[in-house]
C-alpha cells in the first residue's frame, strides 16, 4: 500500500525548535517530490514548499522561506519539516503530500494523515 | 504569486443536483491545475489533475474542464458523501497556490 505516515502531534513553546516527519512507503520514494501544506484552524490550504528526494532540490513559498526548512533522507524514505524558532502563529495542521509533474501536472495524489502543531506559552 | 480565486465561496445544494465550482487564475497556467476534496478532520483527496483528468478511483460524476485562466469542477449528481470543501491548486509556477476553497453544504 502506498502511504505517507506523519509523526505525531506536538505541543511546543514559542522560541522552541521542532522537526516533524513524513515517511513514505509502498512506492519509489525518489520518483515523487514531497510538498508540505499548512492548514491553520478553520482556514484553507497553503503550500509551503516541496523537495525532490532524488537530489534534495527544494522550492519554498516566499511566505515560508527563511522560517522553515524542508529536507529529506532518501535512504530512509522520510521527509522533514523543521522550525528553529516557533511562533504562536505556527499553530496549525501540517500535511505532507507526494506529487509528480512530468510534462504535465499529476496533482498531489497521496497525503499524510497530518501533524497538529500547537505553539503556546 | 499566481492568485487562484474560487467561486462561490459556499454553495447549498440537494442530493441529485448538478453543481459547478469555478476557479480563476491571475495568469495563464495552461492545464497545470488540480482539484481536491476535503472533509472535516481529514486530509485532502485528489479528484482531478491536469485540469480535466479524473484521478483513479474517483467517481465519474466528478469532472473538470478549462485551460489557461478559467477552470471548472462539476459534480453531475450530488451524493451525500460529496458534501465537503473543494480546493483548486495551480502548479504552473512556484509558489504553488491554492484557491480559498468552496464549501458545499446540504440544502
Amino acid at each position: 500500500e502506498v502511504q505517507l505516515v506523519q509523526s505525531g502531534a506536538e505541543v511546543k513553546k514559542p522560541g522552541e525548535s521542532l522537526r516533524i516527519s513524513c515517511k513514505g512507503s509502498g512506492y519509489s520514494f525518489t520518483s515523487y517530490w514531497i510538498s508540505w501544506v499548512r492548514q491553520m484552524p478553520g482556514k484553507g490550504l497553503e503550500w509551503m514548499g516541496r523537495i525532490d528526494p532524488s537530489d534534495s532540490y527544494t522550492s519554498y513559498s516566499p511566505s515560508f522561506q527563511g522560517h522553515v526548512t524542508i529536507s529529506a533522507g532518501k535512504s530512509i524514505t522520510t521527509a522533514y519539516l523543521e522550525w528553529s524558532s516557533l511562533k504562536a502563529s505556527d499553530t496549525a495542521m501540517y500535511y505532507c503530500a507526494r506529487g509528480r509533474s512530468s510534462g504535465n501536472y499529476y496533482g498531489m495524489d497521496v497525503w499524510g494523515q497530518g501533524t497538529t502543531v500547537t505553539v503556546s506559552s | 504569486d499566481i492568485q487562484m480565486t474560487q467561486s462561490p465561496s459556499s454553495v447549498s445544494a440537494s442530493v441529485g443536483d448538478r453543481v459547478t465550482i469555478t476557479c480563476r487564475a491571475s495568469q495563464d497556467i495552461s492545464s497545470w491545475l488540480a482539484w481536491y476534496q476535503q472533509k472535516p478532520g481529514k486530509a485532502p483527496k485528489l479528484l482531478i489533475y491536469a485540469a480535466s483528468s479524473l484521478q483513479s478511483g474517483v467517481p465519474s460524476r466528478f469532472s473538470g474542464s478549462g485551460y489557461g485562466t478559467d477552470f471548472t469542477l462539476t459534480i453531475s449528481s450530488l451524493q451525500p458523501e460529496d458534501f465537503a470543501t473543494y480546493f483548486c491548486q495551480q502548479a504552473n509556477t512556484f509558489p504553488y497556490t491554492f484557491g480559498q476553497g468552496t464549501k458545499l453544504e446540504i440544502k
